[in-house]
């Protein structure tokens, strides 16, 4: 499978507690993306990079938010100290530099806090 | 700050009926719209992307237009399946420079059989 990797699908926690995703993408693409989404609602962005550099985060991104993508390849977010206002899907996605701009998502990784 | 709007929320259609889905937004100095489809608990599938000098594009019975200037498109989907049912999301790029996407709230289909 060559599209974009996350894992894990699923992370129940208990608030307080600390969870880190981590993101594979599509191996040629230099581009990276988190964005989170609640129920009902389309995905918002978050952060992303270009191979190893964070270039923008968006203000949702609390201090608790950390995001990182050591040798440009795949990435991690990491919620400290997690609140139940933390519970979303967080979904990673990929592109090339240039081009038309295609994002392709991956299927998301679920967090429940509770 | 770019606001996408799709309506209505929610649709319900007979089998074999075509699917209009709306999607407008309020800044038109875009660099390209995609449409996504989107399952339960699932991530994003893309189905289409228009850039912004294009008016349409189509994949087998999905077509989608974009008329930049009032700041909306549409997605079309003929002769509609069970299996068309899902959420579709409609995102649009502003800048070349980074390929950010604002997302509407999308419209959740049920193609009834």
């Amino acid at each position: 499978d060559t599209g974009v990797s996350q894992d894990p699908r699923h992370k129940i926690t208990k608030r307080g507690q600390n969870v880190t995703f981590r993101c594979d993408p599509i191996s040629e693409h230099n581009r990276l993306y988190w964005y989170r989404q609640t129920l009902g609602q389309g995905p918002e962005f978050l952060t992303y990079f270009q191979n190893e550099a964070q270039l923008e985060k968006s203000r949702l991104l609390s201090d608790r938010f950390s995001a990182e993508r050591p040798k440009g390849s795949f990435s991690t977010l990491e919620i400290q100290r997690t609140e139940q206002g933390d519970s979303a899907m967080y979904l990673c996605a990929s592109s090339l530099v240039r081009g038309p701009g295609e994002l392709f998502f991956g299927e998301g990784s679920r967090l429940t806090v509770l | 700050k770019q606001e996408v709007t799709q309506i209505p929320a929610a649709l319900s259609v007979p089998e074999g009926e075509n699917l209009v889905l709306n999607c407008s937004f309020t800044d038109s100095a875009i660099y390209n719209l995609q449409w996504f489809r989107q399952d339960p608990g699932k991530g994003l599938t893309s189905l289409l992307l228009i850039q912004s000098s294009q008016r349409e594009q189509t994949s087998g019975r999905l077509n989608a237009s974009l008329d930049k200037s009032s700041g909306r498109s549409t997605l079309y989907i003929a002769a509609s399946q069970p299996g068309d049912s899902a959420t579709y999301l409609c995102a649009v790029g502003k800048s070349s420079n980074d390929y950010k996407l604002s997302f509407g709230a999308g419209t959740t289909v049920t193609v009834r059989a």
